[in-house]
């Protein structure tokens, strides 16, 4: 049974639509994130929620809206998809006493 | 504000030979330091981590790193490499406390050769 797990696992879609990614965590843990890793596989957190609140939120357009219905599951919707925001985003979390994340297996997102 | 510098982008070895992977950080104080490890077109996987215990730490799969604040390093090795290690690898650190933002390096690159 998948730990964290995202949907879909591939998106193409066209520049200007809006876009949404669902994950999802059976681990019972309190904070969870999404990061976005670029062609250049770098990685960079964008969104941090701890019991249903933002804790982290870097410099992202605000065209990116994370939400989070409850503590099992943080969505991220992505409205007026650009070129640039082709990447991979990852999904992720951790137990606060804990201090490791585990991560889904990634949304590769295509904008044409 | 805290950063990790990964030295080399790409490391090749053969199988059998020793593998080492550097992971520099810059931290006010000492962070927690972690290896992750990306297996092609799949998510992060924990390798090891240091919060502050032993400077010696043992992950899975045969690697080790090891804290060194002086040198402000956290290389990772494996003493024999094995084709099943192809991967990337981040080194990552994040501040101690309760906020627990990543903060990963540009990851390196391991090919194993035959």
């Amino acid at each position: 049974d998948t730990a964290v797990s995202q949907t879909p696992k591939y998106l193409v879609t066209q520049m200007g639509n809006d876009k949404s990614i669902k994950c999802e965590q059976n681990l019972g843990h309190d904070t969870m994130y999404w990061y976005k890793q670029d062609s250049k596989k770098f990685l960079k957190i964008m969104f941090s929620y701890n019991n249903k609140e933002l804790i982290i939120n870097e410099t992202v357009p605000n065209r990116f809206s994370p939400k989070s219905p409850d503590k099992a599951h943080l969505n991220l919707h992505i409205n007026s998809l650009e070129l640039g925001d082709s990447a991979v985003y990852f999904c992720a979390s951790s137990q606060e006493a804990a201090n490791i994340q585990y991560f889904g297996a990634g949304t590769r997102l295509s904008v044409l | 504000a805290q950063s990790v510098t990964q030295l080399g982008s790409h490391v090749s070895v053969s199988e059998g030979a020793l593998v080492l992977l550097r992971c520099n950080y810059s931290s006010s104080v000492p962070p927690y330091l972690f290896w992750y490890v990306q297996y092609p077109n799949q998510g992060l996987q924990l390798l090891l981590k240091y919060t502050s215990a032993a400077t010696l730490v043992k992950g899975i799969n045969g690697f080790e790193a090891e804290f060194k604040k002086s040198e402000t390093s956290f290389h990772l090795t494996k003493p024999s490499a094995h084709m099943s290690d192809a991967a990337e690898y981040f080194c990552a650190v994040s501040p101690r406390g309760s906020n627990y933002k990543l903060t990963f390096g540009k990851g390196t690159l391991l090919t194993v050769n035959p």
